[in-house]
């Protein structure tokens, strides 16, 4: 049973505004969140996370926010540029245990 | 710089035969996972390994089995393979559990596997 959620597989953006990437969870006891992004023919790379003792995190034009009452979080990119076109991954865990449960991915376009 | 590496970038196989993927991470990491990522199914999580000589069945076990004799090392094993084993497998290492010190997974390029 998926226990991460990306709602929508593709998204599509003009270079310069902001894309929202969404990304639901089940198991509350979830309390670690990531976001990777992956290029085709090659491996995930971390992009940004956020502990649920936080709502929010920022690194450069990459912003995270946590809705934990609504087991909810989103990934910002602000400004969008033609360089983030490729699939996110959303990813959750908890404290007691080791591996990463992901999200099935959004790919996103940023158009010119 | 962390670096995870993987044998081959693409390997083709016949239904049947014996496959060996092999991993190598050069961080000294405790933590070792092979997921595989299929279209519209994400990343599913095969096996992973906390420390040399164990392992733990993740989601989807069943047709593989895994090896981590010496702690940079680990291996994804097709005894068998079958059609439904073509797809793109991942490594990753990782130093502790994800949260606690802020620790995150870091991947290698992936293996595109097919079977024939």
């Amino acid at each position: 049973d998926q226990q991460v959620k990306q709602n929508s597989p593709s998204l599509s953006v003009q270079e310069g505004r902001i894309s929202i990437l969404n990304c639901d969870y089940t198991n509350s006891m979830f309390d670690y969140f990531l976001w990777y992004k992956k290029y085709p023919a090659e491996g995930p790379t971390f992009l940004i996370s956020i502990s649920s003792i936080k709502d929010k995190n920022e690194d450069g034009r990459f912003t995270v926010f946590l809705n934990k009452s609504a087991k909810h979080l989103s990934l910002h990119i602000v400004p969008s540029q033609p360089g983030d076109s490729a699939v996110y991954f959303c990813a959750a865990s908890s404290n007691s245990g080791y591996a990463l449960n992901f999200g099935k991915g959004t790919s996103l376009l940023v158009t010119p | 710089d962390v670096k995870v590496t993987q044998s081959s970038r693409y390997l083709v196989k016949r239904t049947g035969e014996k496959v060996f993927l092999e991993c190598v991470q050069d961080m000294d990491h405790e933590n070792m996972f092979w997921y595989r990522q299929d279209p519209g199914l994400g990343l599913r999580l095969i096996y992973f390994s906390y420390d040399v000589k164990m392992k733990e069945k993740g989601d989807i076990p069943e047709g593989y089995s895994v090896s981590r004799e010496k702690k940079e090392r680990f291996s994804l094993i097709l005894e068998s393979a079958s059609t439904n084993q073509t797809s793109m497998y991942l490594c990753a290492s990782s130093q502790g559990q994800p949260g606690l010190a802020g620790e995150t997974q870091y991947f290698g390029p992936g293996t595109r596997l097919l079977v024939l």
